[in-house]
């Protein structure tokens, strides 16, 4: 079974603090994701990997940055963590497009509240 | 405009009713479309896909895209209390490997 792996699923951190959020994937895909959840909202795409040292902004990429040093692991940080950051983050892992449809594999979330 | 547009809910059904769930896309080189089911603080997982248009069953589900109307379905046949969960379309392929997710419809399947 492909996994992905999450190392945190439930942070408490306070307003200014650095965080650091990390994903591991078994099954050698090329890709990886992280998306942040919000009620109302959706999935929405903070940043994205398709290769080890390359990155993507997504559509909200502003007070995140992101680290991909091996090809299996993907780092998301909060600089300066903010309570409008308080959310849901998933991370997520795929084939390139030509060898799949280009599923998407989750992880089980990493729940994130700044106080 | 959201490249998919998928309404929030909640929906809430008896068990054994059918639902549909629906989603309108906007761009018509889009491929591949997906149905992602998440459960309650678990990460969403494929549920099914479907290539270009037409159906695709899988056991109580079925799938369906309509590429003149820019709609996908989801169809869910006896419904249970298990089918409880955030029900999330996407699509994928039309030259870019980023799917781009619907915001999510909740499904409360009541005893």
């Amino acid at each position: 079974d492909v996994k992905v792996t999450q190392s945190s699923r439930y942070l408490v951190k306070r307003t200014g603090e650095k965080v650091f959020l990390e994903c591991v994937q078994d099954m050698d895909h090329e890709n990886m994701f992280w998306y942040r959840q919000d009620p109302g909202l959706g999935l929405r795409l903070i940043y994205f990997s398709y290769d080890v040292k390359m990155k993507e902004k997504g559509d909200i990429p502003e007070g995140y940055s992101v680290s991909r040093e091996k090809k299996e692991r993907f780092s998301l940080i909060l600089e300066s963590a903010s309570t409008n950051q308080t959310s849901m983050y998933l991370c997520a892992s795929s084939w390139v497009i030509h060898k799949s449809t280009g599923e998407l594999f989750f992880g089980e979330g990493s729940r994130l509240t700044v106080l | 405009q959201k490249e998919v547009e998928q309404d929030p809910g909640p929906l809430s059904v008896p068990e054994g009713a059918i639902v549909s769930l629906n989603c309108t896309y906007s761009n018509s080189a889009f491929q591949y479309f997906m149905w992602y089911r998440q459960y309650s603080r678990k990460g969403p997982e494929l549920l099914m896909y479907t290539y270009s248009s037409g159906n695709k069953e899988d056991g109580r589900f079925t799938a369906q895209v309509d590429k003149s109307s820019k709609y996908i379905s989801l169809f869910i046949r006896d419904s249970q209390p298990s089918d409880s969960a955030t029900y999330l379309c996407a699509r994928g392929g039309g030259g870019s490997y980023i799917p781009t997710f619907g915001r999510g419809t909740s499904l409360i399947v009541h005893p």
